[in-house]
């Protein structure tokens, strides 16, 4: 299975709702995570199963989709959330999407 | 605390070898799957091997498969990754990470492959 992000890179303004796509070449079967990288450090679990909230991950994340089709939404974005996000798909094999960098406006 | 430490990272000629490790602690190491994944420089993370909890079962991406070999310890909560034939195309961040989805990761040990 494929994933595509889009856009590859946002650039949004602090208090913004905020929304990244992942598109599956299969369907995903709400087996679907969301990652966030900052620069330098090694990815964090914010979203696994479509939409459950990993632990301590604020609120202002959360996850929706189905089928091929799955989201990530900020609702109210913050400094500290420029990171670039990645997509995941653990129904079929393992697979990344290719990400989408979040910059503040 | 979970905790994964990787080590064993390095700089290689194309056509070396190198093995990896990654030392666990703060959970059951021998009830869980282990994986590695990678980082080119400034790209996407790439899965390349699983390995089930007993070793009964290993995985691979095509892109490292008969290359790579994953494997473990649980005497010593330990996981490798032995890497052959390497390419610069291996030049990467390796990261282990438990079980799929992967709440906790290492924080990565570079390989660089260059003559």
């Amino acid at each position: 299975i494929q994933l595509t992000q889009s856009p590859s890179l946002l650039s949004a303004s602090v208090g913004d709702r905020v929304t990244l796509s992942c598109k599956g070449s299969q369907n995903i079967n709400n087996y679907l995570a969301w990652y966030q990288q900052k620069l330098g450090e090694a990815p964090k679990l914010l979203i696994y199963n479509t939409n459950s909230l990993q632990t301590g991950i604020p609120s202002r994340f959360s996850g929706s989709g189905s089928g091929t089709d799955y989201t990530l939404t900020i609702s109210s974005l913050q400094p500290e959330d420029v990171a670039t996000y990645f997509c995941y798909q653990y129904n079929n094999g393992f697979t990344f999407g290719s990400g989408t960098k979040l910059e503040i406006k | 605390e979970v905790q994964l430490v990787e080590s064993g990272g390095g700089l290689v000629k194309p056509g070396s070898s190198l093995k990896l490790s990654c030392v666990a602690s703060g959970f059951t190491f021998s009830s869980y799957g282990m994986h590695w994944i990678r980082q080119a420089p400034k790209k996407g993370l790439e899965w390349i091997a699983l390995i089930y909890y007993d070793s009964s079962n290993k995985y691979y991406a095509d892109s490292v498969k008969g290359r790579f070999t994953i494997s473990r310890d649980n005497s010593k909560n330990t996981l490798y990754l032995e890497m052959n034939s390497l390419r610069s195309e291996d030049t990467a961040m390796y990261y282990c990470a438990k079980s799929t989805p992967f709440a906790y990761w290492g924080q990565g040990t570079l390989v660089t492959v260059s003559s």
